[in-house]
Formats: structure tokens, sequence, C-alpha cells
């Protein structure tokens, strides 16, 4: 059971350069998140999937697309990465909307 | 409207007390205690629901005031693997899952 996992771990963007970043969980869980994390900020939600097939917008979507196509996985998308996208993002799952959220390893991300 | 959260930053010696503090200026359905250790991923601590229920494990517990939007986490005894930041997140809509974190509180725990 390995929970929620994380790809690449690291990554290094030129500006206007795009990625994918995946996110995968094998706990059957119904809904997804992408968070990104810098200094002093906390942890500020991008885009979340209630389930498969589902995206919506979270607090700071700009820059950002997702895709939720099959349950276990929750794809992040950078069309035109730019340095202030610069930063730690985390996925985490939950079973359902009111269960606690379960947080991947992470992806440091810069862009220069 | 993210919550806030107090203090900032708590140097303690091991085997002392800390209380943090997390404000919200919406009501909140439920309050969500995490603690992230230094280049790790957030790990769950506890769940709080409305009701101003207290809830704890071994020397780590929490109670969630509705009427005032706040909850408090209390490190009992600190040992130095409580180390790191803690982060609450709260839920303000009964109808999503979706999390609002506070900036965090580092807690670092000296011999």
């Amino acid at each position: 059971n390995a929970g929620v996992t994380q790809t690449p771990k690291f990554r290094v963007l030129k500006t206007g350069q795009s990625m994918t970043l995946l996110c995968a969980q094998d706990m059957n869980h119904e809904y997804m998140y992408w968070y990104r994390q810098d200094p002093g900020m906390g942890l500020r939600l991008i885009h979340y999937s209630v389930g498969e097939g589902t995206t919506a917008k979270g607090e700071v979507p700009d820059g950002y697309n997702v895709s939720r196509l099959k349950k276990q996985n929750f794809l992040l998308g950078l069309e035109s990465a730019a340095p202030s996208q610069t930063s730690v993002y985390f996925c985490a799952s939950s079973l359902d909307k009111l269960d606690t959220q379960y947080f991947g390893p992470g992806t440091r991300l810069t862009v220069l | 409207q993210q919550p806030v959260q107090s203090p900032q930053a708590v140097i303690l010696r091991e085997g002392e007390d800390a209380v943090i503090n997390c404000s919200s200026s919406k009501a909140l359905y439920s309050v969500h205690w995490y603690r992230q250790k230094h280049g790790e991923a957030p790990v769950f601590l506890m769940i709080l629901l409305k009701g101003g229920e207290q809830k704890g494990h071994d020397k780590i517990s929490a109670s969630f005031n509705e009427k005032k939007q706040q909850s408090s986490l209390y490190l009992t005894a600190s040992q130095l693997s409580y180390s790191g930041t803690y982060f609450c997140g709260v839920r303000t809509s009964s109808n999503t899952g979706k999390l609002i974190f506070g900036q965090g509180t580092t807690l670092q725990v000296k011999p």
C-alpha cells in the first residue's frame, strides 16, 4: 500500500516550458487535491477533484490545468511555466469530503 | 480567507508545554491539524468536528470552539520529535472537502 505518490520529485524548467505532474493514490479515495507551498504562505489549494472525470478550481488556479481521467490519478499541468510558479507542489487525497487528507511526498519545481 | 495561527514560532525545552492557536473569520465545520518536518509532507494529527469536542492522543490534544471560530492545539511535556511546523486546515462549508490552511507555526524543541 504505497498511499499517495508523486512524480517527479524534482524538476527544473525554463520560462515558457510546459510540464505535467502526476499524482497517484491506491486507497480508492474519491477526492484528490493539488496544493502549492511557498515559504510563509502555508498550503494553498490550486485545483481539486470530487471524483473521476470532475475538477474544480481552488484558491490559486491561474496558470494551471488538471485532469482526472482515472480515479487513482490526478494530473497537474503547467502550459507555460513562469518563475512565480517556483514552489513545492503537494498532492493529497481523501475518502470523502469529511475525511482527512493524506499527502504525497511533494515535487520541488524551479522555473528559471 | 486564510485562518490565522499564533504564535508564528516557538522554542521550547524538552518537557515544556505549548499551545498553538488557529482563528478564522468564517464559521467552521471542521478543523484539521497537521505537522510537517523540514523537506517532508504534512502528516495528519487529528480532526475536530463541530460540537466543541476535544480530542487527543498521547500528549497532543486539541479543542474546537465553534462559537469563537477557534481551535487550539496543546502539546504537553514536549519531546524532540515534536519539532516541526504545525498547520491548521479549516473547512468553512458543509458542501465541500476543501481545506484552507493557516500560515503555520514553527515549533523547535531543544534538549
